[in-house]
């Protein structure tokens, strides 16, 4: 299928096991944050968001982790599938009239 | 089905062409926002619309231009195209641009410049 042919760090994960992908964020003043998933030739899709007075929210079979002291945000994914097969962005937001910024995302490979 | 509409799904044109990508948000969506995914930039933020008034800019080039109508549906005009300009190109909506909403993206338009 169609891909994005990004050049992206991956991530192989055995069918059933727990995934952990992770992002760094680079503006200290983002209080809002968006994982999204986008699947080869679709758009990217919300997952899960988290503000930034709260320090883990979970979804379903999906939670996320932000630290805001090392300004990091991490998503797990729990008993992996072959539908999780994907690539992964984080996005950032700040207060106010600011638009979203993605990070580079990151390809998580299901491996049956 | 997201709801964001965008055509065409693809487009080929040639180099020094113009082109336009449209989009129709989500319906009770106000705000636009248009984002560029190339090979090694991952998803670039173009420019912004709300309620048909330009809201933000980002590394958009003066090549490019939009609008939003006041249907709220949005064009991204591309002119004078160059190789470099082959990249996914998504809208995506929301209610209103100053609230924490996850923004809700069409499928794309795929643009290949030869």
């Amino acid at each position: 299928g169609e891909s994005v042919g990004l050049h992206l760090p991956t991530l192989s994960v055995q069918e059933g096991d727990n995934s952990i992908i992770n992002c760094a964020y680079s503006n200290s003043a983002s209080d809002y944050f968006i994982w999204y998933k986008q699947e080869s030739g679709k758009g990217p899709q919300f997952i899960i968001d988290i503000r930034s007075n709260m320090d883990k929210r979970q979804g379903q079979r999906v939670t996320v982790l932000l630290n805001k002291t090392v300004k990091h945000l991490s998503l797990q994914i729990a008993a992996t599938q072959p539908g999780d097969s994907a690539v992964y962005f984080c996005a950032e937001k700040s207060t106010g009239n600011t638009p979203l910024v993605f990070g580079k995302g990151t390809r998580l490979s299901v491996i049956a | 089905d997201s709801g964001v509409t965008q055509t065409p799904k693809h487009l080929i044109t040639a180099t020094g062409q113009r082109v336009t990508l449209r989009c129709s948000p989500r319906s009770g969506d106000l705000s636009v926002y248009w984002y560029q995914q190339s090979l090694d930039q991952g998803l670039q933020f173009l420019i912004q619309y709300y309620n048909g008034e330009e809201r933000a800019k980002g590394n958009i080039l003066e090549r490019f231009s939009a609008q939003q109508f006041p249907d709220l549906h949005s064009e991204l005009n591309l002119s004078s195209l160059e190789l470099g300009d082959s990249a996914l190109y998504f809208c995506a909506s929301s209610p209103r641009p100053s609230q924490d909403y996850g923004y809700t993206f069409g499928s794309g338009t795929r643009l290949t410049v030869v």
